[in-house]
């Protein structure tokens, strides 16, 4: 049974600390995706990749906030220094280009900066 | 810009008895995808039904049907003989063609009492 893994499922820091989050797609999926969910803002997309290759990163404050894919088993997304306001679950999800272009998400990632 | 709209922030129907949640979309692109998830109270995202602009038929998976009405721009997700399982945050979301990107709505919270 094929799923999204990221790790860890929850985190608590404390202001200023790096997080780095970690996700393992779909063996397969080519396209990669970051989303942030706050009872606030809903569930915005913060990046994506496409055959390791970022392809959008508008939704991602860039001061602070940076995603890779080291290769294609692995995206992370790290922050540094995290802030109160990064308090969020984080999602990765993956997909193939295909008729419906589905995106398969991972359980999420709580973090939660004190 | 697109924008997707989910009007109810909470529904509730009786075990067995069939519900609609609405969604209403706002696009320019003459092709899109129109999702609905589904996040239980343990937080994953489950995909659960996809409909293409240019779909002549709605689409049905098990008990989901989508009420794709394309004159109005709405997609409803309409639930068949309800189950307590079935209780959960619902999102409708949509994808233009010439991104990969998901635009999310607010989601509906749907509880199914006995």
């Amino acid at each position: 049974d094929a799923r999204v893994t990221q790790t860890p499922r929850h985190k608590v820091t404390e202001m200023g600390q790096e997080v780095t989050m970690r996700c393992q797609p779909i063996l397969g999926h080519n396209t990669v995706f970051w989303y942030r969910q706050t009872m606030m803002q809903g569930l915005e997309l913060l990046a994506y990749f496409r055959n390791r290759a970022p392809l959008d990163d508008s939704g991602m404050p860039k001061d602070r906030f940076s995603a890779e894919m080291p290769d294609a088993t692995l995206a992370t997304l790290k922050i540094q220094p995290s802030e109160p306001r990064d308090s969020a679950v984080y999602f990765c999800a993956s997909g193939f280009p295909g008729i419906n272009n589905e995106q398969f998400f991972g359980p999420g990632t709580r973090l939660t900066v004190l | 810009a697109q924008k997707i709209t989910q009007t109810q922030p909470g529904m509730f129907v009786q075990e067995k008895e069939a519900v609609t949640l609405d969604c209403t979309y706002d696009t320019s692109d003459p092709s899109y995808g129109l999702f609905w998830y589904k996040q239980p109270s343990s937080g994953e995202m489950i995909f659960l039904i996809y409909q293409g602009s240019y779909d002549q038929q709605n689409a049905t998976e098990g008990r989901y049907s989508l009420n794709f009405q394309k004159a109005r721009k709405s997609a409803n997700l309409v639930i068949s003989a309800s189950q307590l399982g079935d209780s959960a945050m619902y999102f409708c979301a949509m994808r233009e063609d010439n991104t990969d990107k998901l635009i999310f709505g607010t989601g509906t919270r749907l509880q199914v009492f006995p």
